[in-house]
């Protein structure tokens, strides 16, 4: 089955300790993008990758940091989480056809990770 | 860069009427506007798209239109049920400096359809 997915689902913990939110899926998609969902604030991306090793900042990268060492794989790492980063987070992943000339891709989202910090 | 913004953020119907949700971007070199629906607990899944070489796109009850010169765009669903009830997401691509596509989300709309 195609999918995304993310582990955890739900974590609490404490300001200031490390944690890594994982993100992986079976398309063989090339991009792959981590938003965080707000009330009110819709779907604000932190950070995506176009392929491999190829990683940018979205619009809030502040406190996170991802990796992309594989291409089915993309964690999130929140160094020193804090208390504004308490937020719902999606992977998403699709095919990068911009390369292709073809200008749409659907992107698929996963399940989420609900994080709260104390 | 691209701003897209979404109204009403909120839209309560009958059961049966239609619904109406319209969003604006800002960014004329955008060229393609999906729409995701995002059930209570669950991930946005899209449910429609369209490119800015087409005006409408229909499939079923829902309908997208989009008009370029004034830039914005909007879903329609007709004959509303329970289960359309959700939150609904407009996004519109835009092209990145570096030539790389990123989709700009619209801040949501919480749709109730009552029976």
């Amino acid at each position: 089955e195609a999918q995304v997915t993310q582990n955890p689902r739900y974590l609490i913990t404490v300001t200031g300790k490390k944690l890594t939110v994982t993100c992986s899926q079976n398309m063989n998609h090339e991009y792959m993008s981590w938003y965080r969902q707000d009330p009110g604030l819709g779907l604000r991306q932190i950070y995506y990758s176009m392929n491999v090793e190829v990683t940018d900042k979205g619009d809030v990268p502040e406190g996170y940091k991802v990796s992309r060492k594989e291409k089915r794989n993309f964690p999130l790492i929140l160094e020193s989480p804090s208390p504004n980063q308490t937020s719902l987070y999606f992977c998403a992943s699709s095919q990068n056809k911009l390369l292709q000339g073809i200008s749409n891709n659907e992107q698929f989202f996963g399940p989420g990770t609900r994080l709260t910090v104390l | 860069g691209e701003n897209v913004e979404q109204h009403p953020s909120t839209l309560s119907v009958q059961e049966g009427d239609s619904a109406v949700i319209k969003c604006t971007y800002s960014d004329s070199a955008s060229n393609y506007f999906p729409w995701y629906k995002q059930e209570l607990g669950k991930r946005p899944q899209l449910i429609i798209d369209i490119r800015s070489n087409v005006g409408e796109k229909k499939d079923q009850r829902i309908a997208v239109t989009l008009n370029k010169t004034a830039k914005h765009f909007s879903l329609h669903i007709t004959e509303t049920q329970p289960e359309d009830s959700a939150v609904y997401f407009c996004a519109a691509k835009r092209v990145s400096s570096g030539g790389y596509n990123k989709l700009i989300f619209g801040a949501g709309t919480r749709l109730a359809v009552h029976p």
